[in-house]
């Protein structure tokens, strides 16, 4: 049973469109990530946080950007959808702790733009 | 910063019969070494993990062994059954760096 949650699962929008991908953990963790995932499974951080008001690039470059009101959301926009953002979009979540890095991914957003 | 290679990117096994993968890393300040499985339409999931100061771990089929000095870990199945077809990732963490670093994955499949 997922405790992060991604919406929507999967997008079809148009050239141009504005778009918000959500992502929310009940988990209480201070560390949230995206990233973005080719089809050849690479995966590629874009995004992450350390906690509210935090919010730092990935190794790969990317025309998103996030936001970090909440602990708990951690939502993706895009201002003006392309065809190149074409991808999967997965979303994480890990405590900050000593030793304890692990990640609690959620099911991801498969998003086309058309 | 860390680079981690897996290999193999694809993998073929009969049921029954074991799967290896292997993972290099660069950094030898990485200290926490997870393995994920990603099923079709799936987010990756943790399967089993290992701290440096452990050089095997065992969850039933599943197994991983670290060797520092080398800087490579592996992850064993044995006994592969059809359900264990997926995408598997090996990732390893620093500790003070900002995220894991994962490899390329490596999709297993396993012929009934």
């Amino acid at each position: 049973e997922a405790d992060i949650y991604q919406t929507p699962r999967y997008l079809v929008i148009g050239t141009g469109k504005k778009i918000t991908l959500e992502c929310s953990q009940t988990m209480g963790h201070d560390k949230m990530y995206w990233y973005q995932q080719d089809p050849g499974m690479e995966l590629h951080l874009i995004h992450y946080s350390y906690g509210v008001n935090s919010t730092e690039k990935g190794d790969l470059s990317s025309e998103s950007t996030v936001s970090r009101i909440r602990t708990e959301h951690f939502p993706l926009t895009l201002e003006s959808a392309r065809p190149s953002h074409t991808s999967q979009y997965l979303c994480a979540s890990s405590e900050i702790g000593d030793g304890n890095y692990g990640y609690t991914f959620g099911s991801g957003t498969r998003l086309t733009v058309v | 910063g860390e680079n981690v290679e897996q290999h193999p990117s694809t993998l073929s096994v009969q049921e029954g019969d074991s799967a290896v993968i292997k993972c290099t890393y660069s950094d030898s300040a990485s200290n926490y070494f997870p393995w994920y499985k990603q099923e079709l339409g799936k987010g990756p999931q943790l399967i089993i993990d290992i701290r440096s100061n452990v050089g095997e771990k065992k969850d039933q089929r599943i197994a991983v062994t670290l060797n520092k000095t080398a800087k490579h870990f592996s992850l064993h199945i044995t006994e592969t059954q059809p359900e264990d077809s997926a995408v598997y990732f090996c990732a390893a963490h620093e500790g003070g760096r900002r995220a894991l670093t994962f490899g390329s994955g490596t999709r297993l499949q396993v012929q009934p």
